[in-house]
């Protein structure tokens, strides 16, 4: 089976930087990805590692090391309005071999202080 | 808006009720899928459709009933459900087909159902 482990909370304050790590276990691998969820809202697509190394896209970067079997996102310059829950989800096989599935975390609570 | 919708976004329904709930993807999308996301817990992957096949049912209860009648539309029928699946219910698109990157899904709004 597979599972993810994302710490539940994580504060920061206004235009500081802030890592969100995310270890996983799984049988069979195909990518990393994120997504951020404010309250009340739908989760967002954010980023996509397939392999290791450093994805970058604006003030967030997403990296992946395969052999740890371990992902990070970074957040830079952050806001009040990044405030919201973060999940981390693999692509894998779940079951017949299918590849078709996400398998998310429990998500990590960001609170950004002013 | 991220092209797609789910309808109604509220529901509270009994224990002996029949309700249905809707999703719709104006995205062009060949996957469509059902999640629930209960309080503290990870989002729980219940349903994948890809052109309109059933490809996945995560050990679903029978009470829950989904329903794909074309690519656009997805459906998630409900029947003497229990107060433990009051959640939120989460539909969400992708594209599918051979070779096609399944990573990037996009999530209507959700529909918070409380069973009394």
């Amino acid at each position: 089976g597979q599972s993810l482990e994302q710490p539940s909370e994580v504060t920061a304050v206004e235009g500081a930087i802030v890592q969100i790590n995310c270890t996983y276990q799984t049988s069979g691998f195909y990518g990393l990805s994120w997504y951020q969820q404010h309250d009340g809202g739908a989760p967002t697509f954010l980023s996509y590692n397939a392999l290791d190394g450093l994805e970058e896209t604006g003030r967030f970067s997403s990296f992946l090391s395969r052999s740890d079997s371990y992902g990070y996102l970074l957040l830079q310059e952050l806001q009040m309005k990044d405030s919201a829950s973060y999940f981390c989800a693999v692509r894998a096989p779940i079951s017949s071999g299918s590849a078709r599935q996400l398998t998310f975390g429990s998500g990590t609570q960001l609170t950004v202080l002013p | 808006e991220t092209g797609v919708t789910q309808t109604p976004r509220h529901l509270v329904m009994g224990m002996t009720n029949k309700k249905s709930l809707k999703c719709e993807q104006h995205l062009g999308h060949n996957a469509m899928y059902w999640y629930k996301q209960s309080a503290k817990k990870p989002l729980e992957l219940m349903f994948v459709y890809n052109f309109k096949e059933q490809t996945e049912n995560n050990s679903v209860p029978s009470r829950f009933s989904p329903e794909c009648p074309n690519s656009s539309h997805l459906f998630l029928h409900l029947h003497t459900l229990q107060p433990e699946d009051s959640a939120l219910y989460l539909c969400a698109s992708s594209r599918g087909g051979v070779g096609a990157d399944y990573n990037e899904q996009f999530f209507g709004p959700g529909t918070r159902l409380t069973v009394l």
